[in-house]
């Protein structure tokens, strides 16, 4: 299997754009989670799905971040408009049946100038 | 609020030298406790996990970790550090909410380990 994939590596964009970050989980995995690290706060759950639906999105730190999970094989997480604070390492992780081992993806290295 | 610390931003171990890495947890249950390592660039790897039952757990990678009740703690260990070893260390703790024990996690602020030749 290829692991949980994430597109784009790095992300270079400016202030007041529209960013989106994509993730595809490993097949079979139900539940997949947003986390974003920062140097500042660490490493922080944004959202999680379960089987497509969010379940828990009390992580968002705010509206201009959104998160869709279209099908069991593709995630996005959409920041409008991007800020400067929003510069970090967005992670996608998922797993199956939520009790089972955790798999990160490699991570969008995401800066806002 | 579930919350995790980890004292110790920066440690640095010989190459064959031991290491302890602390973490303390604040959770008003019983917890699930985790530690992952991050190699740079690269995303979280779980070495091991505590749920239930024998308080020392082995992981991966030659890895343990003790998990105390009384000190809150979740201290993690390798009786022999490679040079490979080097990396960033993350101790996290799980609620049990629905099935996702794995993965709604709060993680402490990372210990980097440096490991000299």
């Amino acid at each position: 299997d290829a692991g949980v994939i994430q597109s784009p590596r790095h992300e270079v964009t400016e202030m007041g754009q529209e960013v989106t970050l994509r993730c595809k989980p490993i097949s079979g995995h139900d539940y997949l989670f947003w986390y974003r690290q920062t140097m500042m706060r660490g490493l922080e759950l944004l959202i999680y799905f379960n089987n497509n639906v969010p379940i828990d999105d009390s992580g968002m730190p705010e509206d201009r971040f959104s998160a869709k999970m279209p099908n069991a094989s593709f995630s996005t997480l959409k920041i409008q408009p991007s800020e400067p604070r929003d510069s970090a390492v967005y992670f996608c992780a998922s797993s199956r049946q939520g009790r089972e081992k955790l798999f990160f993806g490699s991570g969008t290295q995401l800066s806002v100038l | 609020a579930q919350s995790v610390t980890q004292p110790d931003i920066h440690i640095t171990v010989s190459e064959g030298a031991s290491l302890e890495l602390r973490c303390n947890y604040s959770y008003g249950a019983t917890p699930y406790l985790f530690w992952y390592v991050q190699s740079p660039g690269q995303g979280l790897q779980l070495l091991l996990k505590y749920f239930s039952g024998d308080t020392l757990v082995q992981g991966i990678k030659g890895f343990e970790a003790e998990f105390k009740r009384s000190q809150s703690s979740f201290n993690l260990r390798k009786p022999s550090v490679h040079w490979s070893d080097a990396a960033e260390y993350f101790c996290a703790v799980g609620a049990h909410a629905g099935g996702t024990s794995y993965g709604k996690l709060t993680f402490g602020q990372g210990t980097i380990l440096t490991v000299h030749p």
